[in-house]
């Protein structure tokens, strides 16, 4: 069962910040929150990961709560290429290895 | 090297019949993973290898399902008898750092149709 809890989509203007939301209330406090996104009939891309601290990297910044229960993916100017569904992920150990649970993701829409 | 690689890209095969898909991981990267995904949904893990040992296998690889990596480079995932259910998108991925801390590097696919 996923870990993680998206809206299921979302609209941003092109230009602006694109904010993607994430409730993962479960998460334990070694298990880490990661981003991918998935373009049309394509496999999914890495965006970003983090455990407690907020992250940055050329793609996005990860936003994470001080209770991490939640965090925010933040498209800081999004384009048109940016449509794609992100998907919110936990890292947990299973039967002694660590999976990457995926949900159902966000499917979220650039407009013009 | 420009990133994973997967073989076919489609695929449409009659119910009954065997079907085997080709992944070529990122070269220096050791770990390699199977996953399946089906439409509207996130991807699910099928089986991850290290290096050319089979170390972690989902109840969903059922006993028609069986990965190969023989000599720790490109990988394998056999179907057989496919059935209707069998129909997704296979997706390859791989990893150089452990338990893919900085991120897996997926394929575009493998799709799947039985019909």
């Amino acid at each position: 069962d996923a870990k993680t809890t998206q809206p299921p989509s979302m609209d941003c203007a092109e230009g602006r910040a694109a904010n993607l939301p994430c409730n993962h209330s479960t998460i334990s406090g070694n298990e880490y929150v990661y981003w991918y996104r998935q373009i049309h009939s394509q496999g999914p891309q890495y965006i970003i990961h983090g455990l407690k601290n907020n992250e940055t990297n050329e793609m996005a910044s990860l936003i994470i709560t001080e209770d991490r229960k939640s965090s925010t993916l933040i498209l800081p100017h999004a384009t048109l290429r940016d449509t794609a569904v992100y998907y919110c992920i936990v890292r947990v150990l299973m039967d002694s290895n660590y999976q990457l649970i995926w949900g159902a993701g966000t499917k979220l829409i650039i407009k013009p | 090297d420009t990133g994973v690689s997967q073989d076919p890209r489609h695929k449409i095969t009659k119910r009954g019949q065997n079907v085997t898909f080709r992944c070529d991981p990122i070269s220096e990267h050791n770990r390699l993973y199977w996953y399946r995904q089906t439409l509207g949904q996130g991807p699910e893990f099928l089986t991850y290898f290290q290096n050319e040992a089979q170390l972690e296998k989902s109840r969903l690889l059922s006993d028609r399902f069986s990965a190969e990596r023989p000599k720790g480079s490109f990988s394998t995932l056999e179907i057989q008898r496919t059935e209707q259910g069998d129909s997704a998108m296979y997706l390859c991925a791989s990893s150089l750092a452990p338990q893919g801390v900085d991120g897996y590097t997926f394929g575009s696919g493998t799709r799947l149709t039985v019909v």
